[in-house]
């Protein structure tokens, strides 16, 4: 039941752009982003909530498509400081709280 | 504001022994939650607690346990160590239950088991 997240890691350059991907097997109420950063804790990015509503963010966008249960967070335009291991969490009402499997981005000079 | 705290920030402990663990949320919220975060497995959900009564609870034994306080500090007890429970330990707030908000995270409590 845990969300899948891709790609599991990706490297990319100062400047360039990137998507990450969750998807879950189950309807989704809400769709969270987190980024952790190596021997810190998990940083709140943004959430999607049905209907389209989001809350997050300025320079980092994300989509959210309920029928297919998914969602993508887009990096564009990578700093040095994006680095790190990215978390889709989902919330269905009245049940637990599922973070996905993660992503570590690594974004070089 | 003061973000989340929690104490101890690492334990040793060994095979059998019991611990408890403590989470300060920030000021004015009302919902913690906990989470297990190891190599292997990621990021598990333990429990959620919510004006002091838990809302939901991860797929973890009964020797996870937890409660929340008037003031919504949270404790987290786990009883009967195993080797298997060394992990990174992170309590979350929000202001409220379910899906609307985000979460705060504390630094976590680094438990190691042998």
């Amino acid at each position: 039941q845990q969300p899948v997240q891709s790609p599991q890691a990706v490297i990319l350059r100062e400047g360039e752009d990137a998507v990450i991907n969750c998807s879950s097997s189950k309807a989704l109420y809400s769709v969270h982003w987190y980024r952790q950063k190596h021997g810190e804790a998990p940083v709140f990015l943004m959430i999607l909530l049905k209907g389209g509503e989001q809350k997050g963010h300025d320079k980092i966008s994300a989509s959210f498509n309920e029928k297919k249960q998914q969602s993508s967070l887009y990096l564009t335009a990578s700093q040095l400081s994006y680095s790190g291991t990215y978390f889709c969490g989902t919330d269905r009402t009245g049940n637990q709280f599922y973070f996905g499997t993660g992503t570590s981005l690594t974004v070089i000079p | 504001k003061a973000g989340v705290t929690q104490t101890p920030r690492y334990l040793i402990k060994t095979r059998g022994q019991q611990v408890t663990l403590s989470c300060s949320p920030i000021s004015g919220h009302r919902s913690v939650s906990w989470y297990q975060q190891t190599p292997g497995q990621g990021l598990q959900f333990l429990f959620e607690y919510f004006s002091e009564t838990q809302r939901n609870k991860g797929n973890f034994p009964g020797r996870f346990s937890g409660r929340q306080f008037s003031n919504s500090r949270s404790e987290m007890n786990v009883s009967t160590l195993e080797l298997g429970d060394s992990a990174l330990y992170l309590c979350a707030s929000s202001i409220t239950s379910g899906g609307y908000n985000e979460q705060f995270f504390g630094p976590g409590t680094r438990l190691t088991v042998l």
